[in-house]
């Protein structure tokens, strides 16, 4: 089965702080993605990479940056929280070719309050 | 507009009755994505698909892209059906349009 796994289920920061988001996957995806996820809103790219040391700004960036370093792991930084960064967020992958191709698998989401 | 609507937003249904949930697109796709959150959790993949039907269980994913819409259908619905299903339409290599997900509520 192809695993996406998030490292944090609940987080609980204060305003100011930096924060990591892990994510890892284990089946060689090209492509990772960042999401958030606010009730109505529903899902909104906030960074994405499709390689090693790659990255594109989605629709949302600012107030974060992500680091991949490695093709498996896809961090998400918050550097400096605010509440209105309290938000559902979740962690994807892809194939860029071949069967199965563009198909997401999602991590379990990381719920982030900041207070 | 977004580009990508689902309807309806909100479903509640009797265990055993059988579940239309749509999903209508104004951008060009040559597939569409069908997704299940369950509450607290993560997002499932259900369903990829560019023509026609795909069935998994009594899950039944329909499609004509020419008309620009899709229909996710499950029969004899169950409690644990209880989700909220989310169409994504891939419109390149990196970039998804998701809905806003229809919450349905499946009553034992």
């Amino acid at each position: 089965d192809v695993k996406v796994t998030q490292s944090s289920r609940y987080l609980v920061k204060r305003t100011g702080e930096k924060v990591f988001l892990e994510c890892v996957q284990d089946m060689d995806h090209e492509n990772m993605f960042w999401y958030r996820q606010d009730p109505g809103l529903g899902l909104r790219l906030i960074y994405f990479s499709y390689d090693v040391k790659m990255k594109e700004k989605g629709d949302i960036p600012e107030g974060y940056s992500v680091s991949r370093e490695k093709k498996e792991r896809f961090s998400l930084i918050l550097e400096s929280a605010s509440t209105n960064q309290t938000s559902m967020y979740l962690c994807a992958s892809s194939f860029v070719w071949g069967p199965g191709a563009n198909v997401l698998t999602f991590g379990a989401g990381s719920r982030l309050t900041v207070l | 507009k977004n580009e990508v609507e689902q309807s309806p937003q909100n479903l509640t249904a009797q265990e055993g009755e059988f579940i239309t949930i749509n999903c209508s697109y104004s951008v060009g796709i040559s597939a569409l994505h069908w997704l299940q959150q369950h509450p607290g959790g993560g997002i499932v993949s259900l369903f990829m698909l560019s023509s026609g039907k795909k069935k998994h269980g009594r899950l039944i994913a329909t499609i004509n892209i020419q008309e620009k819409h899709s229909s996710l259908h499950i029969t004899a619905s169950h409690p644990r059906d209880s989700a909220v299903y989310i169409c994504a339409a891939p419109t390149g290599t990196y970039k998804y349009i998701f809905g806003t997900g229809t919450r349905l509520k499946v009553l034992a």
